[in-house]
């Protein structure tokens, strides 16, 4: 168990739904990165968030959003979905401390499957 | 445009060899470089990592060797073992923007045959 805990594990839906995945950081993590795993295009990223605030942005879609709540988990909402959709999602925290940050620890992911 | 780029697509060593994956990137802005080890069904983990300002680290059985001047770095595994076995993704990150996001390569399926 690496500490970060992201539900559910596995997740099947009808294109045009909408979905919403969770992640609780490692204790004592600020930093909540989500990426997005496919076969072809490997770890992609997609959104940071740091104590509550957006920190970052990478290649996430406009239908894609995500949130950090005062607890420090996270919940990366995924809508009007579509086949393409479909791939691993990984959520991981990392301890930064000024300009250090001491690697990320990943969770388990949720493999989202749309049909 | 891929900022890191790895090499093998996969890897199949006998066991008690030595498995090399490298990687090359193009941001000089990259000051942190870490593999991954990812087994199925499950996340990456760390395996080790490696700032510029040396050229080698070795954990046990693993080693990074560090280029600055050729931007490239390689991951060795000494004496190779079945439960070496597994997906390897190398990594590197900027931390100048405070974000501290990762750039991953690709991946280099490893397997290890007795």
């Amino acid at each position: 168990d690496s500490g970060v805990t992201q539900t559910p594990k596995h997740l099947i839906t009808a294109t045009g739904q909408r979905v919403t995945l969770r992640c609780s950081p490692r204790s004592g993590d600020l930093s909540v990165y989500w990426y997005q795993q496919s076969l072809d295009q490997g770890l992609q990223f997609l959104i940071q968030y740091y104590n509550g605030e957006e920190r970052a942005k990478g290649n996430i879609l406009e239908r894609f959003s995500a949130q950090q709540f005062p607890d420090l988990h996270s919940e990366l909402n995924l809508s009007s979905l579509e086949l393409g959709d479909s791939a691993l999602y990984f959520c991981a925290s990392s301890v930064v401390t000024g300009r250090s940050n001491y690697g990320y620890t990943f969770g388990s992911g949720t493999r989202l499957t749309v049909v | 445009q891929q900022q890191v780029k790895q090499s093998p697509q996969s890897l199949i060593v006998q066991k008690g060899g030595i498995s090399i994956i490298n990687c090359a990137y193009e941001n000089t802005a990259f000051d942190y470089f870490p593999w991954y080890q990812q087994f199925p069904g499950k996340g990456p983990a760390l395996l080790i990592a490696i700032r510029p300002d040396v050229s080698e680290k070795k954990e046990g059985r693993f080693t990074i060797s560090f280029n600055k001047s050729a931007k490239q770095f390689s991951l060795h595994i000494m004496d190779s073992q079945p439960g070496d076995s597994a997906t390897y993704f190398c990594a590197a990150q900027s931390s100048g923007a405070g974000s501290y996001q990762l750039t991953f390569g690709k991946g280099t399926k490893l397997s290890v045959i007795p």
